[in-house]
């Protein structure tokens, strides 16, 4: 398995764009989490998916950023539109028993905004 | 407010010594906690977990202790190498009812040769 894919890499945009993550989790895993670290405020969880359906969306920052999961195969977050302080790296992870079991990070996309 | 808190500061060891990093948590009662791994520039890596019912767990040279008295888990990696050299988080089950986990800010180690 190839694990946890992610895309864009590196993403560089200017303020007031939308920006669009990727993720792809591990084939046959049924949860899917969104999260993102920063050097203040370290890793943090901002939304949570189970079998496709958004369980826990409180670590979202504000209503700019948004997630979706429209099938097992495949999530995005959107921020729209996207600001300086957004800039951070944001990692997608994904588990077969939610948070009790391993998860499994993909290697993040680095997001600047200028 | 939920906490948790890991030593901030680079944590130096000598190869071949024990390594003990430390985590404390407040107004928590989690039901698992687990330690992850992260290199540069990349995605943290999942090491070990232990439940609260557990007081110990090993794998190779890593081991992991939880208190749940003291709201403390210890990690220790027995003789150490400069291949250990990384960042360690530790991260709880959310109180929250989420089934996300919520991690430290973790402690950066170095093994010196």
């Amino acid at each position: 398995d190839a694990g946890v894919i992610q895309s864009p890499r590196h993403e560089v945009t200017e303020m007031g764009q939308e920006v669009t993550l990727r993720c792809k989790p591990i084939s046959g895993h049924n949860s899917l989490f969104w999260y993102r670290q920063t050097m203040m405020r370290g890793l943090e969880l901002l939304i949570y998916f189970n079998n496709n359906v958004p369980i826990d969306d409180s670590g979202m920052p504000e209503d700019r950023f948004s997630a979706k999961m429209p099938n097992a195969s495949f999530s995005t977050l959107k921020i729209q539109p996207s600001e300086p302080r957004d800039s951070a790296v944001y990692f997608c992870a994904s588990s077969d028993r939610g948070g009790i079991d391993t998860q499994y990070f993909g290697p993040g996309t680095r997001l600047t905004v200028l | 407010s939920q906490k948790i808190e890991q030593n901030s500061e680079a944590l130096n060891i000598q190869e071949g010594k024990t390594a003990t990093l430390t985590c404390n948590y407040t107004n928590y009662s989690p039901a698992y906690l687990q330690w992850y791994r992260q290199d540069p520039g990349r995605g943290p890596v999942f090491l070990l977990l232990i439940r609260e019912n557990e007081k110990e767990k090993r794998k190779e040279r890593l081991k992991v202790t939880f208190d749940t008295t003291l709201k403390q888990s210890l990690f220790h990696i027995t003789a150490s190498q400069p291949a250990d050299s990384a960042t360690y988080l530790c991260a709880l089950l959310s109180g929250g009812g989420a089934d996300g986990l919520t991690f430290g800010k973790g402690t950066h180690l170095i093994i010196q040769p």
